[in-house]
């Protein structure tokens, strides 16, 4: 497994302001990941933060509005953009460890827009 | 994209009761995966699942992938009050390009204990 921490842990923005999301892994990961829970729902994938290089978006997801940097293999951030109440969500970072075919989660940024 | 469609959406039950979800896809999926979320936390991973026909324990928690990669269990026998929460299904499907793929959630199971 892998422990991993977000900062903030929440936080309340004003609509236009943009918000930067950081995801630290106590370990070395190839693999990280940064996903959106809508309240209610279930979780989506934005992208795949991969190393040394542009992060792969998912459909419906776009690097204007969610830029993600990947600079080492134990530190990521994602940044919403020009936010909306709409983008209000929890958002969470998850990373792969090499060999495992599995995804351990962070505990996730609480972000309220107003 | 592909889509996991679980249930039952929400559950009562007895302490004490036994409890069982599934997911299922239209296609198949190399992974299964099921996680549980505590309200104010990410998801914990419970279980993986990596073969068709697989059936694997943890604890009180029981999971198989089905044999034809497009569908799962999760069963929990002798419920306790904090077993309450959101449990979600996870798939990845067949790698394509090499590189690893994210997961696709199924809507999740909340499951409420009455002690």
């Amino acid at each position: 497994s892998a422990v991993i921490s977000q900062k903030p842990s929440r936080d309340i923005c004003q609509r236009g302001t943009s918000l930067t999301i950081q995801c630290q892994v106590d370990s070395q990961v190839t693999m990280m990941f940064w996903y959106r829970q809508q309240p209610g729902q279930s979780l989506t994938l934005i992208a795949t933060a991969n190393q040394g290089s542009e992060a792969t978006y998912e459909s419906g997801f776009v690097i204007d509005k969610f830029p993600i940097s990947r600079p080492n293999l134990t530190f990521s951030t994602l940044t919403v953009s020009n936010m909306s109440p709409e983008d209000s969500s929890i958002y969470l970072c998850s990373v792969e460890p090499s060999g495992a075919s599995t995804q351990y989660f962070g505990p996730g940024t609480r972000l309220l827009v107003l | 994209g592909q889509q996991l469609n679980q249930s039952p959406q929400s559950m009562f039950i007895q302490e004490g009761e036994d409890v069982s979800m599934n997911c299922t896809s239209s296609s198949i999926f190399n992974t299964w995966l099921w996680y549980k979320q505590d309200p104010g936390e990410g998801p914990v991973l419970l279980i993986a699942l990596y073969k068709a026909g697989e059936l694997t324990s943890n604890g009180r928690l029981t999971a198989q992938f089905g044999i034809t990669r497009k569908d799962s269990f999760l069963n929990i026998s002798a419920s306790i009050p904090s077993d309450v929460g959101i449990y979600f299904c996870a798939g990845t499907p067949p790698l394509s390009g090499g590189g690893a793929d994210g997961l696709t959630f199924g809507k999740g199971t909340h499951l409420i204990i009455q002690p």
